[in-house]
């Protein structure tokens, strides 16, 4: 079983839409977990990071965290075409390590 | 603020060859974590190193591969021999031990490895 799981995608969403992100994991000792967005032939960019239920917000991007079920989403309001990008899924278990989903790909079209 | 710096940025061998991997982390920055991304995949952690100790080295092929951060700040990862499997893109990444950062993750800009 993997650790880190997100939804498969591509996801194709309109210019202006919410695209919303899911991603699991499987162990109930994780503490920190983040999103990073990663732009075709580029490395991971960090752009949230959430520790404590619920929603935490930073401009168009809102994270939210469900320990009890083990989920965390990210959701992108007024999306953009330059937010058509690869979003990856990262869980901090245990002694800083962090483990990857495979991510999940967002085109928005115009 | 530098990011983190990683060179070469390409590089093309051929199997059986050896190659080598730079990083300069973030100043101010004791862990240093390399990754291997293959494509469609997340990165995957290789080594950790807390300052100049590689506190995480359970993932690391060390039949073939190897690393060093002798003075704790610089790193090195190394590939001797290489193999067609190895094409990937070699990421270096860096954090505090800030305990209000939670191990927030800066990652370099990469090096693609191309085994031919």
């Amino acid at each position: 079983q993997k650790e880190v799981e997100q939804n498969s995608g591509p996801l194709s969403v309109p210019e202006g839409a919410i695209a919303s992100l899911n991603c699991t994991y499987s162990d109930r000792g994780s503490q920190s977990f983040f999103w990073y967005r990663q732009y075709s032939g580029k490395s991971p960019e960090l752009i949230m990071s959430i520790y404590s239920n619920g929603d935490k917000e930073d401009g168009r991007f809102t994270a939210q965290l469900n320990k009890a079920s083990q989920y965390v989403s990210l959701l992108i309001r007024d999306s953009q075409p330059s937010d058509s990008a690869t979003y990856l899924c990262a869980v901090n278990y245990r002694d800083y390590k962090l483990s990857f989903g495979a991510g999940t790909t967002v085109t928005v079209r115009a | 603020e530098a990011g983190v710096v990683q060179s070469p940025r390409y590089k093309i061998i051929e199997k059986k060859q050896p190659v080598a991997f730079w990083c300069n982390p973030i100043s101010g920055h004791n862990t240093l974590y390399w990754y291997r991304q293959n494509l469609g995949q997340g990165p995957e952690l290789l080594i950790r190193y807390e300052n100049e100790e590689a506190v995480d080295d359970s993932q690391l092929p060390k039949d073939r591969f190897s690393a060093e951060r002798l003075k704790g700040v610089d790193s090195t990862l190394k590939i001797q021999p290489a193999e067609l499997g190895d094409s990937a893109v070699y990421l270096c990444a860096s954090s505090s031990r800030d305990s209000s950062s939670y191990n927030e993750q800066f990652f370099g800009p990469g090096t693609r490895l191309t085994v031919l």
